[in-house]
């Protein structure tokens, strides 16, 4: 049971690249979400997916994309990287559709860094 | 909108000191509230939490958190710190946001051998 995996683990892009973060849960969970971890700033929401099929905007959506492409995976994609998404990703999963009670379980992070 | 506020960012302790970082949120109705802990290039991992009922709640590894209502604050709480406590510690509330966790900006806690 391996939890939330990330890749990549690290990613170093230029201004105006493109590319698709990773997140696979094992949990059979059925929410997933995408932070931001910016220091001094904590973690910031982007995307989540109550559920298979759905997707929502979160807190700082603008430059992103997601896919919830089954049960077990949710992807994260940056269509044109700026200096502004530099940060620590982490991605997220929770048991139950829109419970308030759950707690989430992290994936080890990616650091991306865009020049 | 709910917003959560972490007073301290960073906390320098020696070992054996006691240890309070605040947590204030901002929602009047029902809300969860968790507690995270970040060790050094490790991810999140979850403290302790609360749902309902006795509003002190025990964690893993010693720590502890007391709701308290009137306050609108949930304080995390060790009696006796360690080296290995050394973390980044995040607040996070969840009260009519479906699944979503609102968190607080993070504490820095040093702890000095």
């Amino acid at each position: 049971n391996a939890g939330v995996t990330q890749t990549p683990k690290f990613q170093v892009l230029k201004t105006g690249q493109s590319m698709t973060l990773q997140c696979a849960q094992d949990m059979n969970h059925n929410s997933m979400y995408w932070y931001r971890q910016d220091p001094g700033m904590g973690l910031r929401l982007i995307y989540y997916s109550a559920s298979e099929g759905t997707t929502d905007k979160g807190e700082v959506p603008n430059g992103y994309n997601v896919s919830r492409l089954n049960k077990r995976e949710f992807s994260l994609r940056l269509e044109s990287a700026a200096p502004s998404q530099t940060s620590v990703y982490f991605c997220a999963s929770s048991v139950r559709t829109g419970s308030t009670a759950d707690e989430q379980y992290f994936g080890p992070g990616t650091r991306l860094t865009v020049t | 909108a709910q917003s959560v506020s972490q007073h301290n960012h960073h906390v320098i302790l020696s070992e054996a000191a006691s240890l309070e970082l605040g947590c204030n949120y901002s929602y009047g109705g029902t809300v969860n509230l968790f507690w995270y802990v970040q060790y050094p290039g490790q991810h999140l991992q979850l403290l302790l939490k609360y749902f309902s009922g006795d509003p002190l709640v025990k964690g893993i590894k010693g720590f502890e958190a007391e709701f308290i209502k009137s306050k609108f604050s949930f304080n995390l709480r060790k009696p006796s710190v360690q080296w290995s406590d050394t973390a980044e510690y995040f607040c996070a509330v969840n009260g009519n946001q479906g699944g979503k966790l609102i968190f607080g900006q993070g504490t820095e806690l040093s702890v000095k051998p």
